[in-house]
């Protein structure tokens, strides 16, 4: 079964930077546009980036837009989200997910980002 | 940006009953409607995608409805493992892909 799993979180000041990674594994990566969904403990979901197959189209929510940089290496499976200028609103749960022309079919279990000073 | 209103905000239901949950976007989506379940401690699980498709594996019980703005989602006989948080999110218009604000499932 499709994998996704979130690596990168952790504690940061106001205004620091963290690089979020996600390894894909056992599906054919370079077939798939990938998102960041991030969840503030107990709260809903927001959307926060996505890319297409080939990384030559990418958005962002308006939150995070000139802060945050979507990536990928298709060579590697892997998506990224670097997370600069970080602010107390960025701390929730960010997971990788899988699109298929626009609903995420598959989840990671997330990992943690927490700002704070 | 698109926003999504989900109602009610907390259903309480009896197992064995109807569930009907709705969704409205302040502009037109289309079918470009996804439902989502999230229960604790797990990531959220896609249920249903253009407003109406179930997902490979997801049960007849869990059914979809609408177009445009309005949307509906059911659930026609409520079994335990179905209580939990619903989400409904758009896809028409891009960036932003736009989530309501969930609906907690609750047991009567």
């Amino acid at each position: 079964e499709v994998q996704l799993v979130e690596s990168g979180g952790g504690v940061v000041r106001p205004g620091g930077s963290l690089r979020l990674s996600c390894a894909a594994s056992r599906f054919n990566f370079d077939d798939y546009g990938m998102s960041w969904v991030r969840q503030v403990p107990g709260k809903g979901l927001e959307w926060v980036s996505g890319i297409n197959w080939n990384g030559d189209s990418t958005g962002y929510a308006d939150s995070v837009k000139g802060r945050f940089t979507i990536s990928r290496d298709n060579a590697k499976n892997s998506l990224y989200l670097q997370m600069n200028s970080l602010r107390a609103e960025d701390t929730a749960l960010y997971h990788c997910t899988r699109d298929v022309a626009g609903p995420h079919d598959y989840w990671g279990q997330g990992t943690l980002v927490t700002v704070s000073s | 940006e698109i926003v999504m209103t989900q109602s009610p905000a907390t259903l309480s239901v009896s197992p064995g009953e109807r569930a009907t949950l709705s969704c409205r976007a302040s502009q037109s989506v289309s079918s470009n409607l996804a439902w989502y379940q999230q229960k604790p401690g797990q990531a959220p699980r896609l249920l249903l995608y253009g407003a109406s498709t179930r997902v490979t594996g997801i049960p007849a019980r869990f059914s979809g409805s609408g177009s445009g703005t309005e949307f509906t989602f059911t659930i026609s006989s409520l079994q335990s493992e179905d209580f939990a948080v619903y989400y409904c999110q758009q896809y028409y218009d891009w960036p932003p892909y736009t989530f309501g604000q969930g609906t907690k499932l609750e047991i009567k």
